[in-house]
């Protein structure tokens, strides 16, 4: 079992292009997470989805978008990259439907510099 | 917004105990996770506390105190392999997690 992949592990990326972060998972999880890792502010939750065909906002969301057309998939697109963005972005998912804990699991990982 | 504090550092010696606190004043409560994140990895969950108390789970432990808006992880018998980053979490009332910005353990020989 895999867990959840992130694709690519890192990239370098020219400021103003497109870029889509790839996020798989093969638990079954029903909600899936991106978050941004920045030194001393740790994890923010960009965007969110309960459930596939649903998504929502999280605390840091503008300059992203985000789909959910399958329970496997959760792509991260920025469509105009900004040197602000410069960070190492981590997908999870969760079993919500589980009631209690519903402990997030985390991918290993994409850190993008945009220059 | 959420709010979250801990230390940034603390350093320790092989064999020591370190207790990291955590502080949070959130929109509700639905629980507090710990994770643990060595550099350049992932977060990985080490505990969950949703009821007042003590979770003991082998040289790590995870104390909850709702009314202080506190918690703490004790690490017990420290390895050089606990050198890590330690991340407290609260699950808010729309149960999005909110973190803080970390503790790194520097565990010494």
């Amino acid at each position: 079992i895999a867990g959840i992949t992130q694709a690519p592990t890192s990239q370098i990326l020219a400021a103003g292009r497109r870029m889509t972060l790839r996020c798989t998972q093969d638990m079954r999880h029903n909600a899936m997470y991106w978050y941004r890792q920045d030194l001393g502010l740790g994890l923010r939750l960009i965007h969110y989805s309960n459930t596939a065909g649903t998504t929502g906002k999280g605390e840091v969301p503008d300059g992203y978008s985000v789909s959910r057309a399958n329970t496997d998939d959760f792509p991260l697109t920025l469509a105009s990259a900004v040197p602000s963005q410069t960070s190492v972005y981590f997908c999870a998912s969760s079993d919500s439907t589980a009631g209690g804990r519903d402990t997030q699991y985390f991918g290993p990982g994409t850190r993008l510099t945009v220059l | 917004g959420q709010n979250i504090d801990q230390p940034t550092e603390m350093t320790a010696t092989e064999g020591a105990i370190v207790q990291i606190n955590c502080t949070y004043q959130t929109s509700g409560f639905n629980g507090l996770f710990w994770y643990q994140q060595h550099a350049g990895e992932a977060p990985t969950f080490l505990s969950y506390n949703v009821l007042d108390g003590l979770e003991e789970k082998g040289r790590f432990s995870s104390f909850l105190s709702r009314s202080k808006g506190y918690s703490y992880l004790l690490l017990k018998e420290l390895q050089m392999k606990d050198s890590a980053s330690y991340l407290c979490a609260v699950r808010d009332g729309d149960y999005k997690l909110s973190f803080g910005a970390g503790t790194t353990v520097t565990v010494r020989a």
